[in-house]
């Protein structure tokens, strides 16, 4: 079954770190561009980063820059996405997706919900 | 940063109707414009890529146009199944930005 199932989610402090992973199966996870997007519950979606298929290029939203960090393995077939210095903003759940420059996101997993909280 | 500005922000209507939502960008995106269908709790769904290619498996009902800055996703006959909400996304430039949303509501 071609999917992404993402993992690592949960409750941490601000100021805290916290690593997300995007397990990809059922298509050539080392041929193609992987995105995270995040949505805080009830409101709209805002892309944070994407890395090329060989993990030689990267980009982040100017909100995450310097904090996040983009991350592949195509060996795992595994995307991660490390964020270091939470703030109560970064709440919000955590979406991969799978898309290149003309064919928008085209596969979606079902989220992780990070929350940043004392 | 590019800017999308959707319209309307919510839209209520019937079975049946044909609804038009547009997407304006703050700067020309050629045709790197994408719609897609969330549903509460869900992962979006893409319905359309490159402003005016339906995604595979997508109803034929679903339709884009426009170019450089205007874009707009029609429905042609709205199903109670589309009663969801929808984003609009440009694929020209990082960071690739979204619409706000229009919902879309029963009459």
């Amino acid at each position: 079954e071609v999917q992404l199932v993402e993992s690592g989610g949960g409750l941490v402090q601000p100021g805290g770190s916290l690593r997300v992973s995007c397990a990809a199966s059922g298509f050539t996870f080392s041929n193609n561009w992987m995105h995270w997007v995040r949505q805080v519950p009830g409101k709209g979606l805002v892309w944070v980063s994407h890395i090329y298929s060989d993990g030689s290029n990267t980009n982040y939203a100017d909100s995450v820059k310097g904090r996040f960090t983009i991350s592949r393995d195509n060996a795992k077939n595994t995307l991660y996405l490390q964020m270091n210095s939470l703030r109560a903003e970064d709440t919000a759940v955590y979406y991969c997706a799978r898309g290149g420059p003309f064919s928008g996101f085209v596969l979606w997993g079902q989220g992780t919900l990070v929350t940043v909280s004392s | 940063d590019v800017q999308m500005t959707q319209s309307p922000s919510s839209l209520s209507a019937s079975v049946g109707d044909r609804v038009t939502i547009t997407c304006r960008a703050s700067q020309s995106i050629s045709s790197h414009l994408n719609w897609y269908q969330q549903k509460p709790g869900k992962a979006p769904n893409l319905l359309i890529y490159a402003a005016s290619s339906l995604q595979s498996g997508v109803p034929s009902r679903f339709s884009g146009s426009g170019s450089g800055t205007d874009f707009t996703l029609t429905i042609s006959s709205l199903q109670p199944e589309d009663f969801e909400t929808y984003y609009c996304q440009q694929g020209y430039i990082t960071p690739y930005t979204f619409g706000q949303g229009t919902k879309l509501e029963i009459k």
